[in-house]
């Protein structure tokens, strides 16, 4: 089956200290999205593309966080410097969709575990 | 900005009883989806509902869209303890989806 792939798995940094997220999306999916889970806040939307294109990232903070697309195959979400509150789940979605408006289930990676000391 | 709400936030059952978890939305939706999350895992796609009083089955789910396609309802007839985990409901807001909060779903064996 294919599947969204995130790494690491699980990441313990010191507060300050830069880290970067990957996720490579299932082949031939047009949209990533990338989400933050924490208990008190639920399941946040931070950004999103569409083939590629930056569409969204009103939820994130812009001053320490940023996302990028370098490819078709791969996203990446990094914060710097980080710090304790962003400690979280850090989720990777893709999907496929045929425009701007159209909403197709969305497929999760495993997820991104992170804690800042 | 869209709402979507979903309640209750938690649910205790004792195996075999049945479990509903409600979802309403601030605005009218084009569609609504349905996640689920097993402890520790990831959201899982469920079913997406279209069309106004719209009513799906999967096994022992029934999911159900509202007439005035603003809420919508997930019902498991007698609960087993592989359906524990968080339901998510999550409605469109241009190209990207809003989640509901969830509801947790505990079974006692």
């Amino acid at each position: 089956d294919a599947r969204v792939t995130q790494t690491p798995r699980h990441k313990v940094t010191e507060m300050g200290q830069e880290v970067t997220m990957r996720c490579q999306p299932i082949l031939g999916h047009n949209t990533v999205f990338w989400y933050r889970q924490t208990m008190m806040q639920g399941l946040e939307l931070l950004a999103y593309f569409r083939n590629r294109a930056p569409l969204d990232d009103s939820g994130m903070p812009k001053d320490r966080f940023s996302a990028e697309m370098p490819d078709a195959t791969l996203a990446t979400l990094k914060i710097q410097p980080s710090e304790p509150r962003d400690s979280a789940v850090y989720f990777c979605a893709s999907g496929l969709s045929q425009d701007l408006y159209s909403n197709q289930p969305q497929h999760f990676g495993d997820g991104t575990r992170l804690s800042i000391l | 900005g869209q709402q979507v709400m979903q309640i209750p936030q938690y649910q205790h059952v004792q195996e075999g009883e049945d479990f509903t978890t409600y979802c309403n939305s601030s605005t009218t939706l084009s569609n609504i989806q349905w996640y689920k999350q097993r402890p520790g895992g990831h959201p899982v796609f469920l079913i997406q509902l279209v069309k106004s009083g719209e009513v799906k089955k999967q096994k022992r789910l029934t999911f159900q869209f509202g007439e005035a396609k603003k809420n919508s309802s997930l019902h498991i007839t007698a609960t087993q303890t592989t359906d524990v985990g968080t339901y998510f409901c999550a409605g469109p807001q241009g190209g990207k989806l809003i989640f509901g909060q969830g509801t947790e779903l505990s079974v006692k064996p």
